[in-house]
């Protein structure tokens, strides 16, 4: 199947740094999405990217569509507490239909 | 705005027993799918459907089956449970195919799942 790799696995950062993140397929992708999930919740779609080197944001988030079409790229910036939370890659190979696949995630903890 | 509903939002199964996970949602959402979520693996599709009566396998379907007999449910049943499936199971939904046009995947909250 495809494959995601997401880095970093964890982060530690303080109050007001900015923080970046990235995913990386072995496949060509046609669709990024990245996605929060807090504690006993679903996760939430935060950013979708539809077109190599497509930037787009959302308030303070801001993520790339990268122009190899194999890779993605998710910043925040100014980051506040209620920030913390398990970030996803999502994203859609050109030979997978309708099917996602994942990354393993980001967990983001935020010190106040 | 129910969304996506998941219900039960915990099971404690022993092996060998069947179940079904129920997943609802009231946004006349022609694509729903169910995933698994196990720690340091992120999410891993099991089944999805992109419409009544059209299902397909995603990555991981192996021990499950499910069916779409009308446009809002789309539940998900283990036939005889087993350790392994011990998880975190979400249903999620949208307009079209998750990555098609503008339209988001929206995900339930979860039914926690153990397999004793």
């Amino acid at each position: 199947g495809q494959q995601l790799n997401q880095s970093p696995q964890s982060m530690f950062i303080q109050e007001g740094e900015d923080v970046s993140m990235n995913c990386t397929s072995s496949s060509i992708f046609n669709t990024w999405l990245w996605y929060k999930q807090e504690p006993g919740e679903g996760p939430v779609l935060l950013i979708a990217l539809y077109k190599a080197g497509e930037l787009t944001s959302n308030g303070r988030l801001t993520a790339q569509f990268g122009i190899t079409r194999k890779d993605s790229f998710l910043n925040i910036s100014a980051s506040i507490p209620s920030d913390v939370g398990i970030y996803f890659c999502a994203g859609r190979a050109e030979t997978s239909g309708s099917r996602l696949t994942f990354g393993e995630g980001t967990q983001l903890t935020v010190n106040p | 705005n129910a969304g996506v509903t998941q219900t039960p939002k915990f099971q404690v199964l022993k092996t060998g027993q069947s179940m079904t996970l129920q997943c609802a949602q009231d946004m006349n959402h022609e694509y729903m799918s169910w995933y698994r979520q196990d720690p340091g693996m992120g999410l891993r599709l099991i089944h999805y459907s992109v419409g009544a009566g059209i299902t397909d396998q995603g990555e991981v379907p192996n021990g499950y089956n499910v069916s779409r007999s009308t446009t809002e449910d789309f539940p998900l049943r283990l036939l005889s449970a087993a350790p392994s499936q011990t998880s975190v199971y979400f249903c999620a939904s949208s307009r079209t195919g998750p990555g098609g046009g503008n339209q988001p995947q929206h995900f339930g909250d979860g039914t926690r799942l153990s397999i004793l």
